[in-house]
């Protein structure tokens, strides 16, 4: 039972343009969310999060958009540039719990 | 000066044998954890301990027994190995209600 999905297992954009990353979840127990970047044979790497009382949050050329109502998040990263390329996995959690929940990732090659 | 690190960062090993992974924190952190990112990719958690007080532990075969000997150190030992153990283990830890640091991953393979 996937809690948090990540329908496109890949994404290729050009450099300079804007990458969009998508990830819906199931559970409305969510509060709090995160994106995670993966290179190849390191760990994942914390990258922004978003509290379920916003629906906004920026970070230089990263921004997460959370949509409640449809239990759909995106991660926007503009302008995107070719070290972007990696894999990004969204999580969540629940409030109280130390359990986050991910998605099963999609992997973005940005192109020069 | 490595925020969380695992050893070894492969392992190669027989059916039933037993082996250990070890993990260590150098940022003060309380929470640690253990995950499997198997075939499919898929990370999940398998356990989790607080302050060396185990607070997750999510369906997994009791083969697979994690030991905190402080809070900087949460060790992962697994016995009677299994070809379906083969996978990619990362430890991270938090502070509670935060994001959660990684380390490089342990690439197991069974034979």
């Amino acid at each position: 039972d996937q809690q948090v999905k990540q329908n496109s297992p890949s994404l290729s954009v050009q450099e300079g343009r804007i990458s969009i990353l998508n990830c819906d979840y199931t559970n409305s127990m969510f509060d709090y969310f995160l994106w995670y970047k993966k290179y190849p044979a390191e760990g994942p790497t914390f990258l922004i999060s978003i509290s379920s009382i916003k629906d906004k949050n920026e970070d230089g050329r990263f921004t997460v958009f959370l949509n409640k109502s449809a239990k759909h998040l995106s991660l926007h990263i503009v302008p995107s540039q070719p070290g972007d390329s990696a894999v990004y996995f969204c999580a969540a959690i629940q409030g109280g719990s130390e359990k986050l929940v991910f998605g099963k990732g999609t992997k973005l090659t940005v192109n020069p | 000066d490595t925020a969380v690190s695992q050893t070894p960062k492969y392992l190669v090993t027989q059916m039933g044998n037993d082996k250990s992974i070890k993990c260590e924190q150098n940022l003060g952190h309380d929470t640690m954890y253990w995950y499997k990112q198997d075939s499919k990719k898929f990370l999940k958690i398998m356990f989790s301990y607080n302050n060396k007080e185990l607070i997750i532990n999510e369906t997994v075969p009791n083969r697979f027994s994690p030991k905190s000997p402080d809070k900087a150190h949460l060790n992962l030992h697994i016995n009677s190995l299994e070809l379906g153990d083969s996978a990619v283990y990362f430890c991270a830890s938090s502070q509670r209600m935060n994001e959660q640091y990684f380390g490089p991953g342990t690439r197991l393979t069974v034979t």
